[in-house]
């Protein structure tokens, strides 16, 4: 079965420094999304993205995040200057139709400690 | 706005039965259900469209109160497997359609005990 691949599985940063996580959605989904779990807590949206452009974006997903989908198979999330508080689980999801009908399948997440 | 979902956590002997609710201020295009094991990634249950619908498979069925906004999931017979953390995600009306992000409740701690 395809799978959401997420890269690296765990990243160890200072603060002030720019982290790059790079996910590849399964192949044929249009949805992209990232999410953020601080441990023991619940799943955060952080931003979605279709048709090549940020669909919706949450409050988190300040100025400090970018996505891109650079070649058409790498979805990724830029921090740019981590902060403490950027310390998570960040996950990346894809969806072959809109969230309204369609399952996200999330990736193994990416564990961000943030020092 | 988040749902809210209760109760936050439940102790159950193998074989019993668990109701988890989810339920919302905002009126719903649709509610999904996914269950995340420690140190895991949420796995996707189910998704309820339309009000009154309801699903299942197994013994993991759930049912969608549109009028209520609210949603139920149900575990009988529970087995050792389903012990995690069940999330229900919902689509509001106010967002701006298909494209927008699920947006969780806090969860619900199951644990099955022997």
């Amino acid at each position: 079965e395809p799978e959401v691949t997420q890269t690296p599985s765990h990243q160890v940063t200072q603060m002030g420094q720019e982290v790059i996580l790079r996910c590849v959605p399964i192949s044929n989904h249009l949805y992209f999304y990232w999410y953020r779990q601080i441990l023991g807590q619940k799943v955060e949206f952080l931003v979605s993205f279709y048709n090549n452009e940020i669909s919706e974006k949450s409050e988190i997903f300040d100025d400090q995040f970018s996505v891109e989908r650079p070649d058409g198979s790498n979805f990724t999330l830029k921090i740019r200057s981590t902060k403490l508080e950027d310390s998570a689980m960040y996950f990346c999801a894809s969806s072959d139709l809109s969230s309204y009908n369609s399952p996200l399948h999330f990736g193994n997440g990416t564990r961000l400690t943030v020092t | 706005q988040q749902p809210v979902q209760s109760p936050q956590a439940v102790i159950l002997r193998e074989g019993e039965d668990a109701v988890i609710n989810c339920s919302s201020s905002k009126a719903l295009y649709s509610v999904h259900w996914y269950r995340q094991k420690h140190g895991e990634a949420p796995v996707f249950l189910m998704i309820l469209l339309k009000g009154g619908e309801q699903k299942g498979h197994e013994k993991i069925s759930a049912s969608f109160n549109e009028k209520k906004q609210q949603s139920s999931l149900y575990l009988t017979a529970s087995q050792l497997s389903y012990s995690g953390t069940y999330f229900c995600g919902t689509l509001d009306k106010g967002s701006g359609g298909g494209a927008d992000g699920l947006t969780f409740g806090k969860g619900t701690h199951l644990i099955i005990q022997p």
